[in-house]
């Protein structure tokens, strides 16, 4: 499975943009990146995901960069509720099960 | 349309014991997947179903098995309980096994204490 690398930590303000890093060199030319968050007491859930072209939906951003080493999750404009742990995934079309590999991920400290 | 739903969602047993755990998939969703979280490992994967077969398992040992029903709801047991397997249970459901892009829908858990 490919690797991702995340920071450890991030903190914001409250209604200020985020933007979340993620490291992923190793990545192939068909390993789709895909975020998901992870609310304190709560499951994961989906944020978004992309191959290539920078995505958008009414949670955030996905900006992926030329040579799709790296990609960057956007938070518009952090809420109190974006306070969670963000993994960014590589999942592979040959692995075809469901098997999501999550790293460490990134803890999102929101200040009001 | 309802969640992901694991009962229980809390449990406490001892060394030695056995357990079983529950998740009813999203309506119409067929793919079941298992993951444990703890501090220490983080999120791991455990294993997945599919049209009541294991398509695929974690790196765990043969203590931890599941299964999955007609109706697509799936059983996660572990058999002879170590302080090592409290956790939180995760169970995710996805539509269909599409692979790379499928969305997993996850449930809120069931925290295990082994005592």
């Amino acid at each position: 499975d490919a690797k991702t690398t995340q920071p450890n930590s991030m903190e914001s303000n409250e209604e200020e943009p985020v933007h979340l890093p993620c490291n992923h060199s190793t990545i192939s030319g068909t390993d789709y990146i895909h975020w998901y968050r992870q609310l304190p007491s709560q499951g994961p859930e989906y944020v978004i995901h992309g191959l290539t072209s920078n995505v958008n939906n009414r949670m955030a951003s996905l900006a992926i960069a030329e040579d799709r080493k790296s990609s960057t999750l956007i938070l518009h404009r952090a809420t109190l509720r974006d306070a969670a742990v963000y993994y960014c995934i590589l999942r592979d079309v040959i692995q075809g099960a469901q098997k999501l590999v999550f790293g460490q991920g990134t803890r999102l400290t929101i200040n009001p | 349309k309802a969640g992901v739903t694991q009962t229980p969602r809390y449990l406490i047993k001892t060394r030695g014991q056995q357990v079983t755990l529950s998740c009813s998939p999203i309506s119409g969703h067929r793919s079941v997947s298992w993951y444990q979280q703890t501090p220490g490992q983080g999120l791991q994967f455990l294993f997945e179903y599919f049209s009541e077969t294991q398509r695929n398992k974690g790196n765990f040992p043969g203590r931890f098995s599941g299964r999955q029903f007609s109706n697509s709801r799936s059983e996660m047991n572990v058999s002879t309980l170590e302080l090592g397997d409290s956790a939180l249970y995760l169970c995710a459901s996805s539509l269909l096994p599409r692979g790379n892009q499928e969305t997993q829908y996850f449930g809120p858990g069931t925290r295990l204490l082994v005592l």
